[in-house]
């Protein structure tokens, strides 16, 4: 069983629909987690960062984490065009990890004008 | 602005070859790692480093090397021992106790002729 487990899509939504996107994973000693988005044929950009339990926004984004059921999420609203990419959630233990982050397998997500 | 650079974009490898990838960082972050990414697979990593002259192995190491001479560059060997090259490979930087999230470059492509 791998550490992370992402919904692997594809997902197809019209314009200004709500996105979910949705991790899981299994070992407890993940602090630190990401959303990236990685457009086709350029590296993965960071979009949320968080390290506590509860909802962190920032503007359309929105990132859910839930430590006591290991799950996490990113919600988009409003979705446009320009949202369509791979998206990846990513983990790490912090401290003697060295910053090491584990990464979901990532969803490829296509927003329909 | 500060970044991560990489080069070349494209990289294609004969048999027999060994090729470096270049990775150069201009944000002062201490850590730098190496990502393959393969198609519908998440990042794996290759190497990681905290410090100058110092590096560890990652989840997939095996016919790859590294050097870690300058805080600012970190490049990754692919050597002919490496059998199944062809990937797209992914340079990061951050604080090596992950206490701030890793950033990426623009990747190099490689492919074998």
């Amino acid at each position: 069983q791998k550490e992370v487990e992402q919904d692997p899509g594809p997902l197809s939504v019209p314009e200004g629909a709500i996105v979910s996107l949705n991790c899981t994973y299994s070992n407890s000693a993940f602090q630190y987690f990401m959303w990236y988005r990685q457009y086709s044929r350029k590296g993965p950009e960071l979009l949320m960062y968080t390290y506590s339990s509860g909802n962190k926004e920032d503007g359309r984004f929105t990132a859910q984490v839930d430590k006591s059921s290991k799950y996490i999420s990113l919600f988009i609203r409003d979705s446009q065009p320009s949202d369509s990419a791979t998206y990846l959630c990513a983990m790490s233990a912090g401290g003697t990890s060295y910053g090491k982050l584990t990464f979901g397998q990532g969803t490829i997500l296509t927003v329909h004008p | 602005d500060g970044g991560i650079t990489q080069s070349p974009k494209y990289l294609f490898r004969k048999e027999g070859q060994n090729v470096t990838l270049s990775c150069e960082q201009n944000l002062n972050h201490d850590a730098m790692y190496w990502y393959r990414q393969d198609p519908g697979q998440g990042l794996r990593l290759i190497y990681y480093s905290q410090i100058v002259n110092d590096f560890q192995k990652g989840d997939i190491a095996e016919g790859y090397s590294v050097s870690r001479e300058k805080k600012e560059s970190f490049p990754l060997t692919v050597t002919s021992a490496q059998k199944n090259p062809t990937a797209f490979y992914l340079c990061a930087s951050g604080n090596y106790r992950g206490l701030q999230p890793q950033h990426f470059g623009d990747g190099t492509r490689l492919s074998i002729l």
